[in-house]
């Protein structure tokens, strides 16, 4: 089946930073690709998402593009904010045409007033 | 409310009981899937429904979990004869068709003592 590989961290910056957190995939074809965003003691949410090569998904400055030549969805904001502190994960569907998802080991992010 | 509703949001027990784990999806949504948020496992998925289809049972880890979805709406996990290794979080989620973006509630923590 698919999978994916995400910078664990955890990583820490300054408010206004500039922030990149790494994903990549392994997949049979071109599955749609995923970022959820979860906040302590909260559930996962949808943050983006791209379905097709060379697409761009971008969401509350956030933004990722769909990489086939790198296998790649880096998730990139260009300044964060101390609200932005929570837990991201990459995923993929488990079989490309599929529903059921696999998701990355997830990235903590605290940002520092 | 609009969101897919989970409960309890906490649940505390000894070893060997049964728990049931309850969750109402977003109205109109026809799947629904449950992972499971552990220490040193991460997001695993455990099982999927899919309106009248027969559930996609792949994910669970044992004889001990089972799941169902009355009228194809509430679904309860049911784990049997807990163990401690069965600690996590158990997260589920709906989207109104397969291959849809996944909402998500905000979980029931199990603590098994």
């Amino acid at each position: 089946g698919n999978s994916v590989t995400q910078m664990e961290g955890p990583v820490t910056l300054s408010e206004e930073a500039f922030l990149t957190i790494n994903c990549t995939y392994t997949a049979t074809g071109y599955p749609s690709l995923f970022w959820y965003v979860q906040y302590p003691g909260e559930g996962l949410q949808l943050l983006l998402k791209a379905t097709k090569a060379d697409d761009k998904g971008s969401n509350k400055g956030f933004e990722a593009t769909y990489r086939k030549e790198t296998t790649s969805f880096h998730l990139e904001k260009g300044s964060v904010q101390v609200s932005d502190s929570a837990v991201y994960f990459c995923a993929l569907p488990l079989e490309t045409s599929g529903s059921r998802l696999t998701f990355g080991e997830g990235t903590q992010l605290t940002v520092n007033p | 409310g609009a969101g897919v509703s989970q409960s309890p949001s906490n649940k505390v027990t000894e070893k060997g009981k049964d728990v049931e784990l309850r969750c109402d999806p977003i109205s109109g949504h026809t799947a629904l899937y449950w992972y499971r948020q552990s220490l040193g496992q991460g997001l695993e998925f455990l099982i999927y429904f899919q309106g009248n289809s027969a559930p996609d049972k792949s994910g669970l880890p044992s004889d001990r979990f089972s799941a169902e979805r009355t009228g194809g709406s509430v679904s309860t996990l049911t784990i049997q004869r807990t163990q401690q290794e069965d600690s996590a979080v158990y997260l589920c989620a709906s989207s109104f068709e397969r291959n849809q973006p996944q909402h998500f509630g905000d979980g029931t923590r199990l603590s098994i003592l």
